[in-house]
């Protein structure tokens, strides 16, 4: 059961290069997460889904691109990468439970820099 | 807008002692949920508290929430080495995160 696989786990990228985070999950959980993660800052919500076909924007979309064409995946794309964009990202997933806990897995983390 | 915020952001301790870090939050919640960081790895589940009240324990570390107050505190009795990492508490069924607590225990 290998849970949350991120890949790369690193990536450097010039300015205006694009790129494809990978996320899989082998849980079948429903909802799936991108979140970056910066020094000082705590965790932020980029993008989410609670299910196949089915995304919607967190607290800091703009620039990224996400698509859930299956369960199983949730790839994140960089359009056209910027230095503020340099972070660490992580995906994460969980059963949609409604009342339920609802813990969130994490992936081990993407480092992105771009120069 | 729901805000978290913890405190303090950064704690250096003995091994041996007691101490708290602190999680308050802006708005309702129904939930909120304590994560370990350690340097360079990805964030591990320690605590889930469902209940105005709950209380949860796991070796050293102890969570609880009064959700009239909006406060959740993450107790550490006797301190040691291991338990150095950043800890971070979020709220809320979309999870929105505190800054976290980088906890440093010096043996």
């Amino acid at each position: 059961n290998a849970g949350v696989t991120q890949t790369p786990k690193f990536q450097v990228l010039k300015t205006g290069q694009s790129m494809t985070l990978q996320c899989a999950q082998d849980m079948n959980h429903e909802y799936m997460s991108w979140y970056r993660q910066d020094p000082g800052m705590g965790l932020r919500l980029i993008h989410y889904s609670v299910g196949a076909g089915i995304t919607d924007q967190g607290e800091v979309p703009n620039g990224y691109n996400v698509s859930r064409s299956t369960t199983e995946d949730f790839p994140l794309r960089l359009l056209s990468a910027a230095p503020s964009q340099t972070s660490v990202y992580f995906c994460a997933s969980r059963h949609d439970e409604g009342s339920g806990a609802n813990v969130l897995t994490f992936g081990a983390g993407s480092r992105l820099t771009v120069l | 807008e729901l805000k978290v915020e913890q405190n303090p952001l950064f704690l250096s301790m003995q091994e041996g002692k007691n101490y708290t870090i602190y999680c308050n939050y802006s708005t309702t919640s129904d939930r909120l949920y304590w994560y370990r960081q350690d340097p360079g790895k990805s964030l591990e589940s320690l605590f889930v508290l469902l209940s105005n009240g709950a209380v949860k324990q796991e070796g050293r570390l102890m969570a609880s929430l009064d959700t009239k107050a909006r406060l959740s505190t993450l107790h550490i009795t006797a301190a040691v080495h291991d338990l150095s990492a950043t800890y971070f508490c979020a709220v809320n069924y979309q999870l929105i995160w505190g800054a976290g607590t980088k906890l440093i225990i010096k043996p």
